[in-house]
């Protein structure tokens, strides 16, 4: 089993839409979350931390179930350059706690106009 | 403030020779990643290293890899007798020193290595 899992997509919505993309993680003991957002294999750029409670930046909203070893992030109102490949990230904990991230493989956004 | 440099960005060797790629990381970041994206698939940890230190290595393969980061001068991962499986994007990321569990790491625009 993949330590960090997503939906590769792709997902094509029109301009507009809600679109949402989860992912699961397989170590519980994990502390830091992350949404990177990646373009046409560029370097990754951090889009959003993510919080147990929940936070909101503009358009997008990212959500932790602890419980559920889930993450999500929802994108409202999409963008024609929110087309993208979207990248759900964990720092891994290890004894050193080395502050590694583990990346899950991405899920590609089309916004067609 | 001038974010993380890579270079080169773009290196073609022949199957045999030597790769040789550089990472600068932020002014006041002290820890230094390195990540490698194989054509198709996701970012993959190779090593953490502080200066003068490797602080974590499990990500890197057992042979022909290594890494550095000096008192002075840039981060190197040296790759050598380069196989065509070694073609990909390699992606340096830094941080500052540690402040906590949710250090966010910012990425190079990284150096897209070709072996023909």
């Amino acid at each position: 089993r993949k330590e960090v899992e997503q939906d590769p997509g792709p997902f094509n919505v029109p301009e507009g839409a809600t679109v949402a993309f989860n992912c699961t993680y397989s170590n519980s003991a994990s502390q830091s979350f992350f949404w990177y957002r990646q373009d046409c294999r560029k370097e990754p750029k951090l889009l959003m931390s993510v919080y147990s409670s929940g936070n909101e930046d503009g358009r997008f909203t990212a959500q932790l179930n602890r419980a559920s070893q889930y993450i999500s992030l929802l994108i409202r109102d999409s963008k024609l350059s929110d087309s993208a490949t979207y990248l759900c990230v964990v720092n891994s904990l290890t004894g050193s706690n080395t502050g590694k991230l583990i990346f899950g493989q991405g899920t590609t956004l089309q916004v067609k106009p | 403030n001038a974010g993380v440099m890579q270079n080169p960005r773009h290196l073609v060797r022949r199957r045999g020779q030597e790769a040789r790629l550089r990472c600068s990381p932020m002014k006041g970041h002290s820890h230094v990643y390195w990540y490698r994206q194989l054509p198709e698939e996701g970012l993959k940890f190779m090593v953490y290293l502080q200066k003068e230190n490797i602080i974590d290595e499990s990500g890197m393969p057992k042979e022909r890899f290594s890494a550095e980061f000096p008192k002075e001068g840039p981060s190197i991962l040296r790759i050598q007798q380069v196989v065509r499986g070694d073609s990909a994007a390699y992606f340096c990321a830094s941080s500052p020193p540690r402040t906590g569990l949710k250090d966010t790491q910012y990425f190079g625009p990284g150096t897209r290595l070709t072996v023909l």
